[in-house]
């Protein structure tokens, strides 16, 4: 299994260009996230999903849109990039909605200019 | 979530256990204690979790005290690909709702020095 992966590992962009996050899981898992890190704050939710088709907002969605039509793929859109945004974003799953033992995808370091 | 606290940081001889301690004296009843940690520019990886028996598995050994208040995470050979942020978390087993998101403190930044 290659696990949790995403793309791109890196990305530069300008304010108010939008871009597309990559994130795929092949372990079957119903539970996927995204997640945000920035210096000294932590990790925050920024979306979720417990399955295909179904979606809802973490604690920071502004900005972001999502997507879940297979239970493989769970795509971040940022609609118009903006300098806040700048982070390193996490893709994370587990098997089903409140495992704790999440498997989380090496990230995705995002740069706003 | 029951708060948890770490020591910021430690070192630990290669080839030495590290003992990696953490206090979570509020802790409820089921509350479980999970570990996970964070390699440098990599997303966190879950290590290993109990209720209040010690477990053990490939990658550590946890130790919780009889009265929960406290748990010990040990690598028992540490190497220096096992130098990491390592995060305490205290959270119930199944959480019912999906906006709850594990939250992850300022952790222990354990350094393995050859």
């Amino acid at each position: 299994n290659a696990g949790v992966t995403q793309t791109p590992k890196f990305q530069v962009l300008k304010t108010g260009q939008s871009m597309t996050l990559q994130c795929a899981q092949d372990m079957n898992h119903e539970y996927m996230s995204w997640y945000r890190q920035d210096p000294g704050m932590g990790l925050r939710l920024i979306h979720y999903s417990v399955g295909a088709g179904i979606t809802d907002q973490g604690e920071v969605p502004n900005g972001y849109n999502v997507s879940r039509s297979t239970t493989e793929d769970f795509p971040l859109r940022l609609l118009s990039a903006a300098p806040s945004q700048t982070s390193v974003y996490f893709c994370a799953s587990t098997r089903r909605l409140g495992y704790n033992e999440q498997f989380f995808g090496p990230g995705t370091r995002l740069t706003v200019l | 979530d029951a708060k948890t606290t770490q020591p910021p940081s430690m070192d630990c001889a290669e080839g030495r256990a590290a003992n990696l301690p953490c206090n979570h004296s509020t802790i409820s009843g089921n509350e479980y204690v999970y570990w996970y940690r964070q390699i440098h520019s990599q997303g966190p990886q879950y290590i290993i979790h109990g209720l209040k028996n010690n477990e053990t598995n490939e990658m550590a050994s946890l130790i919780i005290t009889e009265d929960r208040k406290s748990s010990t995470l040990i690598l028992p050979h540490a190497t220096l690909r096992d130098t990491a942020v390592y995060y305490c978390i205290v959270r119930v087993a199944i959480v019912n709702s999906g906006n709850t998101p594990l939250v992850f403190g300022k952790g222990t930044r354990l350094s393995v020095i050859a």
